[in-house]
């Protein structure tokens, strides 16, 4: 069984503040996504990372895939209300199938 | 932008009752995936299909069925609704490559 740990589980921070999100795993993966979701709603794709050492930038986003496509991180810069939810990554395996990490609950206040 | 559909949006009824969850894509997609979550925990997959006629259970055991008579449609059906099996479900589906998913809105139900 293919598994992600996500860190921190939690994390509450000001507006204005950098944060980095890591997704760790003892598998190798094809690809990664990582998604962000709202309260009652269904995850929203932000970025998808195929290659080893990726870097991807959206905005204020940052994503990095590992040399060894085990691991990745979120990198947030100057982090705004707007930007609170849950932050999940998933690893692509065999078949398409998606295993997801347990996930980050972000809160950002004024 | 995904275009995958699910209804109802919320439902609540009681122990016993035979539901269905209506999921819809308009993409073509193949591949189509039904996951459980609780709230602020990571998602489960507990069915999956790969086309039409095609149909797989996940990682997590569950009691409902599914079907996928068409690309388009596939609906999760629980014959006997349970306290248990309140949570919210996610239908996904995936293009062929690099496999990311795109998700509905999700049902949140709740069985009293």
């Amino acid at each position: 069984t293919q598994l992600l740990k996500q860190s921190p589980q939690f994390l509450s921070i000001q507006e204005g503040e950098n944060l980095t999100v890591y997704c760790n795993s003892s598998s190798v993966f094809s690809s990664l996504q990582w998604y962000r979701q709202e309260p009652g709603e269904g995850p929203v794709l932000l970025v998808t990372v195929v290659t080893g050492g990726e870097v991807k930038k959206l905005k204020r986003l940052t994503f990095q895939f590992g040399d060894a496509r085990k691991d990745s991180s979120l990198h947030i810069t100057a982090a705004q209300p707007g930007d609170t939810g849950l932050y999940l990554c998933a690893g692509t395996g065999g078949g398409n199938k998606l295993t997801f990490g347990t996930g980050t609950q972000l809160k950002v206040e004024l | 932008e995904a275009d995958i559909y699910q209804t109802p949006r919320y439902l609540v009824i009681g122990t016993g009752k035979k539901i269905t969850l209506e999921c819809s894509q308009t993409m073509g997609h193949d591949k189509m995936y039904w996951y459980q979550q609780d709230p602020g925990m990571e998602l489960h997959l507990i069915h999956y299909s790969y086309g039409v006629n095609s149909t797989e259970k996940g990682d997590l055991s569950s009691e409902s069925t599914v079907s996928r008579i068409r690309t388009e449609h596939f609906p999760l059906t629980l014959e006997s609704a349970r306290p248990s099996h309140t949570s919210q479900y996610l239908c996904a589906s995936s293009a062929p490559v690099p496999g990311t998913q795109y998700f509905g809105p999700g049902t949140r139900l709740t069985v009293l």
